[in-house]
């Protein structure tokens, strides 16, 4: 069946860059989607990328995409206090509602 | 643009009440869908609405049921309240078609005692 996997957590100094991976299953996605989620507050659409990159840089955020491997990543540079967070992947297998990740928890320690 | 709005905020009920918890996006989205989120388990799907007049179950539609009145509202109800749906539940909106990106609201926090 369909599964994102995440790591559940991830620590990072202030200044230093967060790398938060994903391994999804539908090789048919045609998108692939970061979220983050602050404290309270809903899911909000962070980044995407189309699935024929390789690659989709926008300021801060990195997205890395291997379709062989079905790996997704997320690179944050200079992460920040404020980037403390949960970060959902979420793939779209096709016609049905997308398949989010558990989530990885973001901790900045300052 | 408000997005995506839900009523109430925040609500307590006792085990056997009903509700119903509202849902609106004002951008003229076609896709609807209803999430609760529990620690450690993520997002699960409770049900969902392709277009309007159309509704279909998720992961865990028991003890729900959905009714998309327009174009812009989705509400979900609980008949009889049990204490396993304390949760946080959110409405997200999607613009095309079902697979295609999501927009949430910013939650219900829902207490059954």
């Amino acid at each position: 069946g369909e599964d994102v996997e995440q790591s559940l957590f991830l620590s990072v100094r202030e200044g230093d860059s967060s790398v938060i991976n994903c391994t999804y299953t539908d090789s048919s996605s045609t998108y692939l989607y970061w979220y983050k989620q602050e404290p309270g507050a809903g899911l909000q659409l962070l980044t995407y990328i189309f699935s024929n990159m390789d690659m989709k840089q926008d300021q801060r955020l990195t997205v890395l995409l291997n379709k062989k491997d079905k790996h997704l990543s997320l690179r944050i540079a200079d992460t920040q206090t404020g980037d403390s967070a949960i970060y959902f992947c979420a793939e779209n297998p096709g016609n049905t509602p997308l398949v989010f990740g558990k989530g990885t928890r973001l901790s900045v320690i300052a | 643009n408000a997005g995506v709005t839900q009523t109430p905020k925040f609500q307590v009920l006792k085990t056997g009440q009903s509700m119903t918890l509202q849902c609106a996006q004002d951008m003229n989205h076609n896709s609807m869908y209803w999430y609760r989120q529990d620690p450690g388990m993520g997002l699960r799907l409770i049900y969902y609405s392709a277009s309007e007049g159309t509704t279909d179950k998720g992961e865990v539609p028991n003890g729900y049921n959905v009714s998309r009145l327009n174009k812009r509202e989705f509400s979900l109800r609980l008949e009889s309240a049990a204490p396993s749906q304390t949760s946080v539940y959110f409405c997200a909106s999607s613009p095309f078609w079902i697979g295609s990106e999501q927009y949430f609201g910013p939650g219900t926090r829902l207490t059954v005692t």
